[in-house]
C-alpha cells in the first residue's frame, strides 16, 4: 500500500522567503508528526497531531514555524521568513494512533536549503 | 522524562563479522523501544521494536535486540555484517505518558569493510 509521501522532495529558497512543505500520511493513520533532521544530527521533534485534538506544538523552534492538518489527513508545515539555520531535512511520519507501542512510518523527507 | 543515548557515533566492522550498536535509554514509565535504519538518501525504516512482550526481539535483515531493564539497554546486534548493512541507525524510545512522541538518539553510522 501507499506509504507516507512528502512534497517537494527538494526546496531551495532565499533567506526571508516563506515555504510550505506538504505531508500525506498513510490512510487511516490518526497521528501525524513533523521532525527536523540537520546534518549529522538525530531527529528533532517539531509538532504532533492526533485526531481532532489540539496539536502538541512543544517542539516548534520559533513562531516562524507553524503547521496545520486539514480534515485529519494532509498536513502542511509552513516556515515564514526563512533563515539559513532552517536548512535541514524535514521528515513527516504517521502512526495508527497515540499508543506508544505503535511504530511511526516515515516519509522520504523534504530537503530545504536556504541561501 | 525520556531520552536515548547511543554510545558510539561511528562503528566500523568487516564484512561477515558481528555487529553491535549500543543504546541506553532513560524512561520514567515502561518504555517502548525501536531501532530504525536510514540508508543514504532514503527514508527511515523500522528494523524492530520492543513493547513489553519478549525481551529478545527479532527484526528484519537478521538484526535483533535485547531489552535489559536492569541495564537500561537495548543494544542492536547481527551475527554477520553484510555490505548492504552500511547505514545510519537510530535508537528510539517512547512511553505511555508522552502519547506517542518519539525520542531519537543521535545515531550510529555503521561502515562495513569488504
Amino acid at each position: 500500500g501507499a506509504g507516507v509521501s512528502q512534497s517537494p522532495s527538494n526546496k531551495v529558497t532565499e533567506k526571508g522567503k516563506d515555504v510550505e512543505l506538504r505531508c500525506d500520511p498513510i490512510s487511516g493513520h490518526t497521528a501525524l508528526y513533523w521532525y527536523r533532521q540537520s546534518l549529522g544530527q538525530g531527529l528533532e521533534f517539531l509538532i504532533y497531531f492526533q485526531g481532532n485534538s489540539a496539536p502538541d506544538k512543544s517542539g516548534l523552534p520559533s513562531d516562524r514555524f507553524s503547521a496545520e492538518r486539514t480534515g485529519g489527513s494532509v498536513s502542511t508545515l509552513t516556515i515564514q521568513r526563512t533563515q539559513q539555520e532552517d536548512s535541514a531535512v524535514y521528515l513527516c511520519a504517521s502512526s495508527l494512533g497515540p499508543d506508544s507501542t505503535y511504530e511511526q512510518y516515515f516519509g522520504p523527507g523534504t530537503r530545504l536549503t536556504v541561501t | 522524562a525520556q531520552s536515548v543515548t547511543q554510545l558510539d557515533s561511528h562503528v566500523s566492522v568487516s564484512e561477515g563479522t558481528p555487529v553491535l550498536l549500543r543504546c541506553n535509554y532513560s524512561s520514567s514509565y515502561s518504555p517502548s523501544l525501536f531501532w530504525y535504519v536510514q540508508h543514504p538518501n532514503k527514508g527511515l525504516q523500522l528494523l524492530l521494536k520492543y513493547t513489553s512482550a519478549a525481551t529478545l526481539v527479532k527484526g528484519i535483515n537478521g538484526f535483533e535486540a535485547e531489552f535489559k531493564k536492569s541495564e537500561t539497554s537495548f543494544h542492536l546486534t547481527k551475527p554477520s555484517a553484510h555490505m548492504s548493512d552500511a547505514a545510519e541507525y537510530f535508537c528510539v524510545v517512547s512511553a505511555a505518558n508522552t502519547g506517542n512522541q518519539f525520542y531519537f538518539g543521535t545515531g550510529t553510522s555503521l561502515t562495513v569493510i569488504p
